[in-house]
């Protein structure tokens, strides 16, 4: 089965830094892979998403990067502020093989600290 | 549009009996999917439902059960809880394959 590995862990960052957040995946089959974003107390929230046709997208201070041929892909997130502290999870799917891949696989997440 | 909604949000149970968790999915989606989150193990798939059927079933032992109703709405049910039941149930759901997937708040199981 599928097998996300998300680094770093932990990430400490001043305000208006930029973080970068990556993971790794293993099944070739996979061709959707979305970031949450969890507080406390909450469900994950998706952030942003990409399929395995796009190299790359943006969506204001947030961006994801996909390498196909590597198998990993990253969050970027730019001019980070407070309210951005959270934890990060990544995941990966494959839409199209059917069957027992009707799942997310997550990465083990990241506590990203914005200090103002 | 509401959201994901989970009832409840928090509950305590002891070892050896049974729980009923609920979801009721944005309205329009037919997939519901169900995760359990622990500080150890983090975000693991439990099982998918669509139109009332399991499309596919994690890794869990057959304490744990699923259905989906005709109008999308679902529950999981554990049985005979153990004390490593205890953790954060979310449920998420989508339109369908391309679509993404809305989480719920969670519900809080703790077995003492």
């Amino acid at each position: 089965g599928e097998n996300v590995e998300q680094h770093p862990s932990t990430l400490s960052v001043q305000e208006g830094d930029s973080a970068v957040i990556k993971c790794t995946y293993s099944d070739s089959a996979s061709n959707y892979f979305p970031w949450y974003k969890q507080e406390l107390g909450k469900g994950p929230q998706l952030i942003i998403d990409i399929r395995s046709n796009v190299g790359e997208k943006k969506d204001q201070r947030i961006a994801v990067t996909l390498n196909k041929t590597a198998k990993h892909f990253s969050l970027h997130i730019t001019e980070t502020q407070p309210e951005d502290s959270a934890v990060y999870f990544c995941a990966a799917k494959d839409d199209l093989s059917g069957g027992s891949n009707y799942k997310l696989t997550f990465g083990k997440g990241t506590l990203l600290t914005v200090n103002p | 549009k509401a959201g994901v909604t989970q009832t409840p949000r928090y509950l305590i149970k002891t070892r050896g009996q049974q729980v009923t968790l609920s979801c009721s999915p944005i309205s329009g989606h037919r997939s519901v999917s169900w995760y359990q989150q622990t500080p150890g193990q983090g975000l693991q798939f439990l099982f998918e439902y669509f139109s009332e059927t399991q499309r596919n079933k994690g890794n869990f032992p057959g304490r744990f059960s699923g259905r989906q109703f005709s109008n999308s709405r679902s529950e999981m049910n554990v049985s005979t809880l153990e004390l490593g039941d205890s953790a954060l149930y979310l449920c998420a759901s989508s339109e369908g394959i391309l679509y993404g997937y809305t989480f719920g708040s969670g519900t809080r199981l703790t077995v003492v």
